[in-house]
């Protein structure tokens, strides 16, 4: 399978703690991106962390690329209970994107 | 980026018949990509539906279980055919919101049809 894995498979947290996701993946890659998917419905993009950067910020989330480990995290800082989700990584592979496995977030109030 | 409109959303189906799920964009996009999500998965890309060509399957996808149609640049169609209890997953359509030439294949995403199969 080209899929990577993520870690944990399931997250719960409670509201103001910070979440921190992790991926890894298997090929090279051009740059890797982080999506949120909530209850089964489609995915929203929320960020992209180019081969050639380290880290990356946008608002509460914070992307880290490490291409000698082949590794990602993707952290939320102050969590809501809106961030309840599912999260997936996604590497570029050729023009296509290969998912990782996903983190279930669930932030309580 | 693209609005995509997809549909049924959702459809409860019987074992041997056959389902089309239809996506609608609001803008002219070269590339449209077929996604299934098994329940509790991540997203397996099925096929890559470029217009005025035969759709890209990849490995474990055949298009006479999943024939795709791409009359235009702003439609596509997947049908799953057939259909076993296997066949129950969410299925999504997406396209790039940049120009491949950008190199960044950020995808917009449909909001899924949720199929399952008795």
């Amino acid at each position: 399978s080209q899929q990577g894995e993520e870690d944990p498979q399931a997250l719960s947290i409670q509201e103001g703690e910070n979440a921190t996701m992790n991926c890894s993946y298997k090929t090279s890659i051009n740059n890797l991106q982080w999506y949120r998917q909530n209850s089964g419905r489609g995915l929203v993009h929320l960020i992209l962390i180019r081969s050639n950067e380290r880290e990356k910020h946008s608002g509460r989330l914070r992307v880290t690329l490490d291409t000698s480990k082949k590794s990602s995290s993707l952290l939320i800082t102050a969590s809501r209970a809106a961030d309840t989700a599912s999260y997936f990584c996604a590497n570029n592979q050729g023009g296509k994107l290969i998912f990782g496995q996903g983190t279930e977030l669930s932030v309580k109030p | 980026s693209a609005v995509i409109s997809q549909k049924p959303s959702r459809d409860i189906c019987q074992r041997g018949t056959s389902l089309t799920i239809q996506c609608q964009v609001d803008s002219q996009v070269t590339m449209m990509f077929w996604y299934r999500q098994q329940p509790g998965q991540s997203l397996t890309l099925i096929a890559t539906a470029n217009q005025g060509s035969e759709a890209t399957y990849e490995s474990g996808f055949v298009i006479d279980k999943f024939p795709i149609s791409r009359p235009n640049l702003t439609f596509s169609t997947l049908t799953v055919s057939n259909m076993s209890p296997e066949d129950s997953s969410i299925y999504l359509c997406s396209v790039p919101n940049a120009p491949q030439s950008s190199g960044a294949n950020v995808l917009t995403f449909g909001a899924g049809s949720r199929l399952t199969v008795l």
